[in-house]
């Protein structure tokens, strides 16, 4: 268990719904970071939060959107959902950013199923 | 941005012989290399990791070289077991970014 929760596991929905994925980072952890796992693309970084802030942009797309809440807890919502969405989300969290070499721990991770 | 590349893709090799996957990066800032492990349907799971003021670190049957110069870097297990069968992730992270920029993987089959 890396400490890291991620809620729910699954989520089967519809194209062009919306929804929100949760994320609560290791106690202490300041960073959060998102990431997507498909098939085709491989493991891919989505966007970093640091104790609130927006830190780092990857590969994420216009339809999704993050925030940090005060209480460390993120959240990635996703929306217009496409087939092309589904996928396994998981969350990390380190107490430093990476940059300065802080090991980045994994949560179970959100599989989304768009149908 | 990073760009990871990761060779194999499938790597079979009989139980107590030694593995080595591959990793090359191309953003020289990169300052910062760990592997994961993955399970089918689990997390990634950090097993090592490299800082870029390091050539080699080793834990156990585990060890990782980083070569900064060409950079690329290499996971080598020996003695190798069957619960080493899993996907393993080289990433690189630095020069300002903090995300990880992972390989595409290698299917790490451990034949009895």
């Amino acid at each position: 268990d890396s400490g890291v929760t991620q809620t729910p596991k699954h989520l089967i929905t519809a194209t062009g719904q919306r929804v929100t994925l949760r994320c609560s980072p290791r106690s202490g952890d300041l960073s959060v970071y998102w990431y997507q796992q498909s098939l085709d693309q491989g493991l891919q970084f989505l966007i970093q939060y640091y104790n609130g802030e927006e830190r780092a942009k990857g590969n994420i797309l216009e339809r999704f959107s993050a925030q940090q809440f005060p209480d460390l807890h993120s959240e990635l919502n996703l929306s217009s959902l496409e087939l092309g969405d589904s996928a396994l989300y998981f969350c990390a969290s380190s107490a430093v950013t990476s940059g300065r070499g802080g090991e980045q721990f994994f949560g179970p991770g959100t599989r989304l199923t768009v149908l | 941005g990073e760009n990871v590349e990761q060779h194999p893709s499938t790597l079979s090799v009989q139980e107590g012989d030694s593995a080595v996957i591959k990793c090359t990066y191309s953003d020289s800032a990169s300052n910062y290399f760990p592997w994961y492990k993955q399970e089918l349907g689990k997390r990634p799971q950090l097993i090592i990791d490299i800082r870029s003021n390091v050539g080699e670190k080793k834990d156990q049957r585990i060890a990782v070289t980083l070569n900064k110069t060409a950079k690329h870097f290499s996971l080598h297990i020996t003695e190798t077991q069957p619960e080493d069968s899993a996907v393993y992730f080289c990433a690189a992270v630095g020069g300002g970014a903090d995300g990880l920029t992972f390989g595409k993987g290698t299917h790490l089959i451990i034949q009895p």
